[in-house]
């Protein structure tokens, strides 16, 4: 069965900081990789996907996401967080196999102070 | 267009009670998906629509849990003798085909509270 850990459950930066969430998933196959993210108040939304070619993938807002085959990683990056970025962030994998359900990361909650 | 909503937003119910949840999926999309988040988790497989059929039902967690979408449009999840312990907030998701490589767009979620 797929499993997929984030280890940072909240993390607090201040504006301008640099940003790095961990993802690491458990799968021996092919897998599609997502970042999904929930604001406050909203419901989740996608920041970026992976399942083929570059493993360096940029989503909306200046976010990217690097996707490590070998360490079965797809760690989410910003270079500069802004207060708004303040949410909470899961991590889900699918198995290419047209197999359809997602299993997500417990999340992460990122708290940006101005 | 419209994105994915669900009706209602807030279910509070005695523990025993039915309830139904209904989700309307973005126009033109084929594919269905029911989730439930635990506080403090991420959100939890159910079941799967392609079209009216329920291609994977592995997530649901026992024979209290139902789910149809009868014209493969809107879809309601039921839970029969509603248990504390279901309490969560149940999200709905829809893809335009199922591939998945597809994007799953979520509605707002339902939150049931069982007294």
């Amino acid at each position: 069965a797929q499993s997929v850990s984030q280890h940072n459950h909240h993390v607090i930066l201040s504006e301008a900081a640099s940003l790095e969430l961990g993802c690491n998933y458990s799968y021996g196959g092919t897998v599609n990789l997502f970042w999904y993210v929930q604001y406050p108040g909203q419901h989740l939304q996608l920041l970026l996907k992976y399942f083929s070619g570059d493993p360096l993938v940029k989503g909306i807002k200046g976010f990217e996401a690097e996707f490590i085959k070998s360490k079965f990683s797809f760690n989410l990056r910003k270079p500069s967080v802004q207060w708004s970025d303040t949410a909470e962030y899961f991590c889900a994998v699918n198995a290419d196999t047209g197999f359809q359900k997602l299993v997500f990361g417990t999340g992460t909650r990122l708290l940006v102070s101005p | 267009g419209a994105g994915v909503s669900q009706t209602p937003s807030n279910k509070v119910t005695e523990k025993g009670k039915y309830v139904e949840l209904r989700c309307d999926p973005i126009s033109g999309h084929t594919a269905l998906y029911w989730y439930r988040q635990s506080l403090g988790q991420g959100p939890e497989f159910l079941i799967y629509f392609q079209g009216t059929g329920a291609a994977d039902d592995s997530g649901l967690p026992n024979d209290r849990f139902f789910a149809v979408r009868p014209e493969g449009s809107v879809s309601t999840l039921k839970i029969q003798r509603t248990e504390r312990g279901d309490s969560a907030v149940y999200l709905c998701a829809s893809s335009l085909t199922g591939v998945s490589t597809d994007t799953q767009y979520f509605g707002p979620g339902t939150r049931l509270t069982v007294l």
